[in-house]
């Protein structure tokens, strides 16, 4: 089993649609949980992080579900600009000679159309 | 703040033969990593280093080589390029768990 999992998509919405995006996780002792942009050719960017409150930042929402090793993104009043693939990653312990390591999954491809 | 930067950002090699990527950060980071990035699929951790001096080797580490003797640099060496090197290759800084990454080297071996 992969250690972060995402549905690749693609996901079409239309300019102004909600959309939502979810990511399991194999190893039930992760500590950290984050959520970053790729736009097409060029470097992740940190998004947002995940907190086990749940967070929000302006249209974007994350969330945590520990209990079913989950997380998921939501974005709120879709924007062209929104268009780009979303990495779900995660910090877990890898062992004691590496210490915690971030596990990225392969992403989830959004594109938002006018 | 610069942030990380990446030399080169394009480069095509022959089979066989070496280059070093460079990688370079001016936020003091103490951990640095490098990754590839293969199409449609997850970045991989090549090797990555907790502070200058110190080492380890990621996930897929093979036909690659490092060195960190400064905080500030972490390049990235390849011995003997092979096409399945080919890839986008991306340095990285951060503090243990957030993570800055550089503009990416796209490298193509043929």
């Amino acid at each position: 089993r992969k250690e972060v999992e995402q549905d690749p998509g693609p996901f079409n919405v239309p300019e102004g649609a909600t959309v939502a995006f979810n990511c399991t996780y194999s190893n039930s002792a992760s500590q950290s949980f984050f959520w970053y942009r790729q736009d097409c050719r060029k470097e992740p960017k940190l998004l947002m992080s995940v907190y086990s409150s749940g967070n929000e930042d302006g249209r974007f929402t994350a969330q945590l579900n520990r209990a079913s090793q989950y997380i998921s993104l939501l974005i709120r009043d879709s924007k062209l600009s929104d268009s780009a693939t979303y990495l779900c990653v995660v910090n877990s312990w890898a062992d004691s000679n590496s210490g915690y390591a971030l596990n990225f999954g392969k992403g989830t491809s959004l594109l938002v159309t006018p | 703040n610069a942030g990380v930067t990446q030399t080169p950002k394009f480069r095509i090699l022959k089979i066989g033969q070496s280059m070093t990527l460079q990688c370079t950060q001016d936020m003091n980071h103490n951990y640095m990593y490098w990754y590839r990035q293969d199409p449609g699929m997850g970045l991989k951790l090549i090797y990555y280093s907790v502070g200058a001096g110190i080492t380890d080797k990621g996930e897929v580490p093979n036909g690659y080589n490092v060195s960190r003797s400064t905080t500030e640099d972490f390049p990235l060496r390849l011995e003997l390029a092979a096409p399945s090197q080919t890839s986008v290759y991306f340095c990285a800084s951060g503090r243990e768990v957030e993570q800055y990454f550089g503009p990416g080297t796209r490298l193509t071996v043929t």
